[in-house]
């Protein structure tokens, strides 16, 4: 079974602070992919990256960065000089081999103050 | 940029009536989803679909729900009898293939549901 756990409920941080946002998973699968999704205020969902199994490089995309570990089942999300833009709900999902559906985590609701 | 888009945005329905939520993936893609998120929760897996068919389904997805492609562009899901608890928000998603996992879902804005 897949499941996804996002502990932090709600982040609250003044604008230009950096923030971490913690993921862990549970899969039985060897091949496995992860995701990070963002929900703003408007309710879509904007997809911000994915990362298969194999993979454990850290990945920076401007102020974004990614930090997989499979050791400790974690795949935790910061960013760097925080913006007003950045509140929104930032979701963890993680799909398995041979099935494309996410499972996602509770949701992390970010509120950058300014 | 091709997306996937959703109609309506927004439905209001009594409880026990049928509703169909509309979506047109985007058109080189093989896979589609449906997800629900009930207002401040998670987002939920319903049902996949490939080839005309079903692919997986979760629990949720009981014999009230049933989806459709009628033609080559709209994916339906259509709530036979709905009910209070059906209230939520609705993704369509979309991807250009399934068969390996791990491939990006793009979302459609959702439909907000709201049952009476």
């Amino acid at each position: 079974a897949q499941k996804v756990t996002q502990a932090q409920t709600e982040i609250s941080v003044v604008e230009k602070e950096d923030v971490t946002l913690d993921c862990v998973y549970e899969t039985r699968d060897t091949t496995y992919y992860l995701f990070w999704y963002k929900q703003p205020p408007s309710g879509e969902l904007v997809f911000l990256i994915r990362r298969n199994s194999f993979d454990e490089q850290n990945e920076i995309s401007g102020r974004y960065s990614w930090n997989f570990q499979k050791s400790t089942s974690s795949f935790n999300f910061t960013i760097t000089a925080s913006q007003v833009v950045d509140s929104a709900v930032y979701f963890c999902a993680l799909s398995g081999t041979g099935a494309n559906n996410l499972f996602f985590g509770t949701g992390t609701r970010l509120t950058v103050i300014p | 940029e091709p997306e996937v888009t959703q109609t309506p945005s927004h439905q209001v329905t009594q409880m026990g009536q049928e509703v169909i939520l509309r979506c047109v993936p985007i058109s080189n893609h093989l896979y589609f989803y449906w997800y629900r998120q009930i207002l401040g929760q998670k987002v939920e897996f319903l049902v996949s679909f490939y080839n005309n068919e079903i692919s997986e389904k979760s629990e949720i997805f009981d014999d009230q729900f049933s989806v459709e492609r009628p033609d080559g562009s709209n994916f339906t899901l259509k709530i036979r009898s709905t009910k209070l608890e059906d209230s939520a928000m609705y993704f369509c998603a979309s991807t250009q293939s399934g068969l390996a996992g791990g491939y990006e879902q793009f979302f459609g804005p959702g439909t907000r549901l709201t049952v009476l």
